[in-house]
């Protein structure tokens, strides 16, 4: 079974641009979670999809926003980037998300740079 | 309001001594705990977890130990190999916090041959 899927992997964005971020989750698996991880600031959540749904959302300003697709395909998109916002996004899915003891299967993540 | 603390930033061992990484949360409505290893360049990984019910939990040579009295959740690990060396998170669900994890900084963990 192949597992998570983001691209790209890397970018390289300057201030004021937007960016969108994508994630293939597990064949089957009908919730993506996505999470930024800063250097001293673990991982910090951004927002939960299931079914199409949004059902959780982090303490993140508006720019930061997402959508999932029919086919449990889910992309995030960042406004107006902010050099702060220069971090590794990463992406976790699972068949009925993150409650009790479902375990995420992260991807790789994808490594934004904001110059 | 940091929720989960892992207050140690990196921890050292030596080849086939234990590993001991801790991870203390306040609420107690949080009901699941996990960790999951990370190496660079690629995403976390799950490990291990406990539910709220247990106080001790076994995979191998890892095991999980829940304090819940304390708020104190700890990782050990026997013997340890160099290949753990790694960034181990603690993850906790559950309680107010539906359809997310929230994670500690990570402990950055470095076993010496």
């Amino acid at each position: 079974k192949a597992g998570v899927t983001q691209t790209p992997r890397y970018l390289i964005k300057t201030r004021g641009q937007q960016v969108t971020l994508s994630c293939s989750p597990i064949s089957g698996h009908r919730s993506v979670s996505w999470y930024q991880q800063t250097p001293g600031q673990g991982l910090q959540f951004l927002f939960e999809y299931f079914s199409e749904t949004q059902r959780n959302k982090g303490n993140f300003p508006g720019r930061f926003s997402g959508r999932q697709f029919s086919n449990s395909r889910s992309e995030m998109n960042v406004s107006t980037l902010e050099l702060g916002d220069s971090a590794l996004y990463l992406c976790a899915s699972s068949l009925s998300g993150p409650v009790t003891n479902e375990k995420l299967f992260f991807g790789s993540g994808t490594q934004l740079s904001v110059l | 309001d940091q929720q989960v603390k892992q207050n140690s930033p990196s921890l050292s061992v030596q080849e086939g001594r234990i590993s001991i990484l801790n991870c203390d949360y306040t609420n107690s409505m949080f009901d699941y705990f996990l960790w999951y290893k990370k190496y660079p360049a690629e995403g976390p990984t799950f490990l291990i977890s406990i539910s709220s019910i247990k106080d001790k939990n076994e995979d191998g040579r890892f095991t999980v130990f829940l304090n819940k009295s304390a708020k104190h959740l700890s990782l050990h690990i026997v013997p340890s190999q160099p290949g753990d060396s790694a960034v181990y998170f603690c993850a906790l669900t559950g309680g107010g916090s539906n359809y997310k994890l929230t994670f500690g900084k990570g402990t950055l963990l470095t076993v010496n041959p």
